[in-house]
């Protein structure tokens, strides 16, 4: 079993619509979650990291996590084409090695 | 916020050559720094753990004396891949945590380097 799993898609979410982003993870150790938005050809950057059961929202976006069911997921609100790229689920292991670790991503396109 | 500096952002070289990457921390001191490989529509791939003052920690796989990993300040690590050859062609991309910051928070990553080996 991967440590990270993902849909790599590709979703494709209309204009304004909600995109859903799902991820399962397999270390009960995992304390820390984060998703990380890539352009092609770009480097990652964090959207949002989210340790606590429940919801973290910021702006669009909304973190959801469940401990219990081992399951992270990502909700972007009033989708634009901006937000066309690849998302990328992690997990970190604390008191560990501190590691940062990716699923595979899902490719979200936003249908203008 | 925390900035991290990498360069150059591509590289071509030849086979059997020996290429250096750099990663700086600009504005934050980072302990740990982790380099990762991503080959085209594939994701990161961790490919070792850079430690200030001591040796590097590579993952299964990844061949230790063809990455060399050197992190001699809290700003800076290199990665030099040595005698590239064509499958190396990645791009390659490091991160680093600010040990000020929240400790279950994310880490930086750098823009990555685009190394092509012909």
């Amino acid at each position: 079993q991967k440590e990270v799993e993902q849909n790599s898609g590709p979703l494709s979410v209309p204009e304004g619509a909600i995109a859903s982003l799902n991820c399962t993870y397999s270390d009960r150790g995992s304390q820390s979650f984060f998703w990380y938005r890539q352009y092609s050809g770009k480097s990652p950057e964090l959207i949002m990291f989210i340790y606590s059961n429940g919801d973290k929202e910021d702006g669009r976006f909304t973190a959801q996590l469940n401990k219990a069911s081992q399951y992270v997921s990502l909700l972007i609100r009033d989708s634009q084409p901006s937000d066309s790229a690849t998302y990328l689920c992690a997990v970190k292991r604390m008191n560990r090695d501190d590691k940062i670790i990716f699923g595979k991503g899902t490719r979200l396109h936003i249908l203008p | 916020g925390a900035v991290v500096s990498q360069h150059p952002s591509w590289v071509i070289c030849k086979s059997g050559t020996s290429v250096k990457i750099e990663c700086r921390s600009l504005d934050f001191q980072a302990t740990t720094m982790f380099w990762y490989r991503q080959f085209p529509k594939q994701s990161l791939m961790l490919m070792a753990t850079s430690n200030e003052g001591s040796k590097a920690t590579y993952e299964q796989g990844v061949e230790k004396d063809k990455f060399l990993i050197n992190h001699a300040s809290l700003t800076l690590s290199t990665l030099t891949v040595t005698s590239a050859h064509p499958e190396d062609s990645s791009f390659y991309i490091c991160s680093a945590r600010d040990v000020s910051g929240d400790p279950r928070g994310g880490y930086t990553f750098g823009s990555g380097t685009r190394l092509t080996v012909v």
